[in-house]
């Protein structure tokens, strides 16, 4: 089966600091696009950061950003300057196809403490 | 951005009824939506997916006679749970896909349904 792989349930940083939460994931496909999504108390799907495969360039939205290794089937996100506002569970989650279902990784708790 | 609404955000109900929820985009025609079952601390899962006029793909393990699906036009689709059950109380989360970039579905706020 393919899948999508968030190998940290669950995660703490400081205020103001930075953390990286990982994904891996399982495609025998080029072309796809992946996501991070948050979700806050409020249960809200929120995008954070999408990534197209084709693209080499890690994607970029403010403090957010991606290391994605299509080799490596990675796509880590990094949270810079943590706020109190990103504690959240994080969702990785990979389309193939436009139009295709989201196939969502396990998620990550992220807790970001004062 | 694109807006998904659902109706309602939560709901109460007695075992052996049934509950309709409604999924709608606010400001753009969705022909493809997609239903989502997420339990307690764990992540969403796909139930079916909903394409407006036809009838709706459902994911394996999901009873078809037990949620009712309904896309009758491009803003709206409904999930009716029949015959409801305890085991059948969780979230329930619709998106949409919006028409010009068909790479990204946006997200209903979800819809809490206890079954007593």
């Amino acid at each position: 089966a393919q899948t999508v792989t968030q190998s940290q349930p669950e995660m703490s940083v400081q205020e103001a600091e930075t953390v990286t939460l990982s994904c891996t994931y399982d495609t025998s496909e080029n072309n796809y696009y992946l996501f991070w999504y948050k979700q806050p108390p409020s249960r809200q799907m929120i995008l954070v950061i999408r990534q197209e495969a084709y693209k080499q360039q890690n994607a970029t939205e403010n403090r957010f950003s991606v290391n994605f290794q299509k080799a490596a089937k990675s796509f880590s996100l990094k949270i810079s300057d943590s706020q109190l506002g990103d504690t959240a569970m994080y969702f990785c989650a990979r389309l193939i196809n436009a139009g295709n279902m989201l196939t969502f990784g396990g998620g990550t708790r992220l807790m970001v403490k004062p | 951005g694109a807006v998904v609404s659902q109706h309602p955000s939560w709901v109460i109900c007695k075992s052996g009824t049934s509950v309709k929820i409604e999924c709608r985009s606010l400001d753009f025609q969705a022909t493809t939506m997609f239903w989502y079952r997420q339990f307690p601390k764990q992540s969403l899962m796909l139930m079916a997916t909903s394409n407006e006029g036809s009838k709706a793909t459902y994911e394996q393990g999901v009873e078809k006679d037990k949620f009712l699906i309904n896309h009758a036009s491009l803003t709206l689709s409904t999930l009716t749970v029949t015959s409801a059950h305890p085991e059948d109380s969780s979230f329930y989360i619709c998106s949409a896909l919006a028409g010009v970039s068909y790479n990204e579905q946006f997200f209903g706020p979800g819809t809490r349904l206890t079954v007593l």
